[in-house]
């Protein structure tokens, strides 16, 4: 079975740092890209950026909204992808998803249960 | 970047009716390779989003032949044949086109 769990959600006060992890099971990691989405409180999904695996060089992508604060990596040693937010904005306060699927880097097949990132004074 | 706008905004509907949610985007999907790169997406209360349909009309794995998609270009439409009371939730078209991938608003479907 397929599993994404995300973790170290927060109340974290804006200009602070924050890391989210994204533990997987029951596929090969390293064969795929991870994603990540987030939702801000009763609103629709927002794509974060990407990673992709070693052997398309860990590529990454990422929304302008996001980019030189938010940084992807991933250690397949450990079947874990990180989301490291720097510089937070209220903004990104959201719930935060991985996600990922077999088929291209782009399609969503398995998606974790979120982790929800607070961001205020 | 592109972007796409679903209608309707909410949709109420009845079990065993058939229901259809539009999505539409500013420039076309239609990829060189012939494949129109529309997802739809379903996330119930209280869940996280599902893959319903990729490449505009690939029913995802596990997913009821009740769900149908089509369209290609810049027009797509998702189709429930007969609603079911489990298939209540918000209903995301995304494109996969090219970076950054957009999401539709949502439908929000509920039984009437």
């Amino acid at each position: 079975e397929v599993r994404l769990v995300e973790s170290g959600g927060a109340w974290v006060q804006p200009g602070r740092s924050l890391r989210l992890s994204c533990k997987t099971s029951g596929f090969t990691f390293g064969d795929l890209a991870m994603t990540w989405f987030r939702q801000a409180p009763g609103k629709g999904l927002e794509w974060v950026g990407f990673i992709r695996s070693k052997l398309h060089d860990e590529t990454t992508g990422y929304a302008a909204s996001v980019r030189g604060r938010f940084t992807f990596s991933r250690d397949d040693s450990r079947d874990t992808a990180y989301l490291q937010m720097n510089s937070l904005k209220r903004e990104d306060t959201a719930v935060y998803y991985c996600a990922t699927g077999p088929i291209s880097w782009y399609t969503f097949h398995y998606w974790g249960r979120g982790t929800l990132v607070t961001v205020s004074s | 970047d592109i972007v796409v706008s679903q209608s309707p905004l909410s949709l109420p509907v009845t079990p065993g009716e058939p229901a259809s949610i539009s999505c539409r985007s500013s420039q076309s999907l239609l990829h060189s390779n012939g494949h129109s790169y529309l997802d739809w997406y379903l996330q119930k209360p209280g869940q996280s989003p599902q893959l319903l349909i990729y490449l505009a009309s690939n029913r995802a794995p596990g997913v009821p032949d009740r769900f149908s998609g089509s369209g290609s270009g810049t027009d797509f439409t998702l189709r429930i044949s007969r609603v079911e009371a489990e298939d209540v939730g918000v209903y995301y078209c995304m494109q996969s086109l090219q970076p950054p991938l957009t999401f539709g608003g949502g439908t929000k479907v509920d039984i009437k």
